[in-house]
């Protein structure tokens, strides 16, 4: 079965700063990936998605993500993070037919 | 894209009541999965539809979750009897891969 870990429970940046998100997964091929970000009370967003092709894909809000078949990885950046980009920021995988979540990173962001 | 409508949004019971939650699709699609999210978790699968039929539900924990999905369109997931522990957001998405989620439902039990 495929698994999903995000190893930063929590992250604190100040604003203005620039901001990565890691992710890591196992599956025996290339999954589909994803980021979904989800506001207090909200329900979830998705940022962007890798199907194939180019490994740096571009979402909204300004976010990034680039795939690294050699380490498993679908880390999530920003250059600049402004303060309501405050939430819980989920990795996600499509592998076996199934989308499987992380535990998620809690991002604050410090004026 | 698909849309999702859930109802209700809150839910207040008490344990070892009953509580039904719905899913109803605004857009078709194949797949449809129930989650549920224990605050400060992920998002836990506990079943998947593909049109009438499931998939998997090898986390549902069913002694008291059990869950349909009506004419591959509109889905229930029902609780019975609830505990305390099933305190969470319960949320619907319909498609594969890309998944669309509804707004979810949160449930509390005291």
């Amino acid at each position: 079965a495929q698994s999903v870990t995000q190893p930063d429970i929590h992250i604190t940046v100040s604003e203005g700063a620039s901001l990565e998100l890691r992710c890591n997964y196992s599956y025996g091929a290339t999954p589909y990936l994803f980021w979904y970000v989800q506001s207090p009370g909200q329900g979830l967003q998705l940022l962007l998605k890798y199907f194939s092709g180019d490994t740096l894909v571009q979402g909204i809000k300004g976010f990034e993500a680039e795939f690294k078949r050699s380490q498993s990885s679908f880390n999530l950046r920003k250059p600049s993070v402004h303060w309501s980009d405050a939430a819980e920021y989920f990795c996600a995988v499509v592998g076996y037919n199934k989308l499987i979540f992380g535990a998620g990173t809690r991002l604050a962001v410090h004026p | 894209e698909a849309g999702v409508a859930q109802s209700p949004r809150y839910k207040i019971i008490e344990k070892r009541q009953s509580v039904a939650f719905w899913c109803n699709p605004i857009s078709g699609h194949a797949t449809l999965y129930w989650y549920q999210q224990i605050l400060g978790q992920g998002p836990k699968l506990l079943i998947q539809f593909q049109n009438n039929g499931v998939v998997d539900d090898s986390q549902l924990p069913k002694d008291r979750f059990s869950a349909e999905r009506l004419k591959g369109v509109d889905s229930t997931l029902k609780i019975q009897p609830a505990k305390l522990e099933d305190s969470a957001v319960y949320l619907c998405a319909l498609g594969l891969p890309e998944a669309f989620f509804g707004q979810g439902t949160r449930l509390t039990v005291v």
